[in-house]
């Protein structure tokens, strides 16, 4: 039973640079969610896809920041020009269409903006 | 606006006792209630669900309890093992629409021997 895996686990990058973090869901699960976690506080949603089509962004979500889900499988979220305040743990979940359905997470990417 | 809450910031608990976790929450659309575990520098690990057409649903060691009218649910752990120590959220979700998660900040739970 392969979970939702995310890639890379860790990154550091200085400020200005762009980023890009890959996550694999779970095979059967249609619906991807990334989220965004900060020090002591519970994660945020920030988009959700169903297949390939991004259906909802959070107002989190800049325009810095651009999610893709190209072939309805894995999805990318680049985050352009980084700033200190995007130092976060990002987070990918994966479920089920329908209702009562678990979202199940991945191990989460570490950036540090410096 | 805090839509899910979890005022206690810390619990510390015996090994071999109960561990009691609370949220509460305010939107009434909610309607799927979740508890996450965490661990640092790791994604939350589920635990165990309720719906909003139950009252309670048991799993194990592990037992969430909702009560609606007061917009309030818990966690029951017993009895409590020192690896239950971690960061534990809740979460909920509408029925409708993305079924997004909204967390609540966490509750950090210390297991003694």
């Amino acid at each position: 039973d392969t979970g939702v895996s995310q890639d890379p686990r860790h990154k550091i990058t200085k400020r200005g640079q762009n980023v890009t973090f890959r996550c694999d869901p779970i095979s059967e699960h249609n619906r991807l969610y990334w989220y965004r976690q900060t020090l002591g506080q519970g994660p945020e949603f920030l988009t959700y896809f169903q297949n390939e089509a991004q259906l909802e962004k959070s107002r989190l979500l800049s325009d810095r920041f651009s999610a893709e889900r190209p072939k309805g499988s894995f999805s990318t979220l680049e985050i352009q020009r980084t700033e200190q305040g995007d130092s976060a743990m990002y987070l990918c979940a994966s479920r089920r269409q329908g209702a009562w359905e678990t979202q199940y997470f991945g191990p989460g990417t570490r950036l540090l903006v410096l | 606006d805090q839509q899910v809450k979890q005022n206690s910031p810390s619990l510390s608990v015996q090994e071999g006792r109960i561990s009691i976790l609370n949220c509460d929450y305010t939107n009434s659309m909610f309607d799927y209630f979740l508890w996450y575990k965490k661990y640092p520098a790791e994604g939350p690990t589920f635990l165990i669900s309720i719906s909003s057409i139950k009252d309670k649903n048991e799993d194990g060691r592990f037992t969430v309890f909702l009560n609606k009218s007061a917009k309030h649910l818990s966690l029951h752990i017993v009895p409590s093992q020192p690896g239950d120590s971690a960061v534990y959220f809740c979460a909920a979700s509408e029925f409708q629409g993305a079924q997004k998660l909204v967390f609540g900040q966490g509750t950090r739970l210390t297991i003694n021997p």
